[in-house]
């Protein structure tokens, strides 16, 4: 167990839809990231919270969003599902050296 | 831009043997951090080695080694006596260590290894 939790594990939806993923930092991380990783893509950087506040944005679509809350649990919100937005989806946090990741979110858009 | 790069799509080692995961890496910042993952095909992302720029010595961890050419703008990673258990993509990413409040991983394509018995 990294430490960081992300649920679901894996999300099957259909196109047009519109999914949460949810990310549980490592006790004590104030940075959540979140990265897809894509066949074509391969991984990608989308966003960056810090202490709850947007700190950067990276290849993130118009149709995604995020926030990260008190609790400093993040939400990556994907909207408008398209079938080339299926993908694993990581969530990580650090501190220091350490980069840790969570297992992943397979999203599958039908 | 940060950039990395690994030219080996695949390689192939028998078990016991030790084999080099080739990645080079392109930055004009004088701080950063170059590491190592493993993904196994169940999809989790397993953090292997971590190196820093200013660090006078290599890396190890267990059967892991991370050679630093920082001259040559190398990190090529080193698995010892392989085991089967090795088999995996293995991606390595470097990090801008300058700006410590936004330290996104850039990361390369990735080398799948397999182990055979």
């Amino acid at each position: 167990d990294s430490g960081v939790t992300q649920t679901p594990k894996h999300l099957i939806t259909a196109t047009g839809q519109r999914v949460t993923l949810r990310c549980s930092p490592r006790s004590g991380d104030l940075s959540v990231y979140w990265y897809q990783q894509s066949l074509d893509q391969g991984l990608q950087f989308l966003i960056q919270y810090y202490n709850g506040e947007e700190r950067a944005k990276g290849n993130i679509l118009e149709r995604f969003s995020a926030q990260q809350f008190p609790d400093l649990h993040s939400e990556l919100n994907l909207s408008s599902l398209e079938l080339g937005d299926s993908a694993l989806y990581f969530c990580a946090s650090s501190v220091g050296s350490a980069y840790t990741f969570g297992s992943g979110t397979r999203l599958t858009v039908v | 831009a940060q950039k990395i790069t690994q030219t080996q799509p695949g390689m192939f080692v028998q078990e016991k043997e030790a084999v080099t995961l080739d990645c080079t890496y392109d930055t004009s910042d004088p701080s950063y951090g170059l590491f190592w993952y493993k993904q196994p095909s169940s999809g989790e992302m397993i953090f292997l080695i971590y190196q820093g720029s200013y660090d006078q010595q290599n890396a190890t961890e267990g059967r892991y080694s991370l050679n630093f050419q920082k001259a040559r703008k190398s990190a090529n990673l080193v698995i010892s006596a392989s085991q089967l258990g090795d088999s995996a993509m293995y991606f390595c990413a470097m990090r801008d260590d300058l700006n410590t409040g936004f330290q996104k991983l850039v990361f390369g394509t990735g080398t799948r290894l397999l182990v055979s018995p």
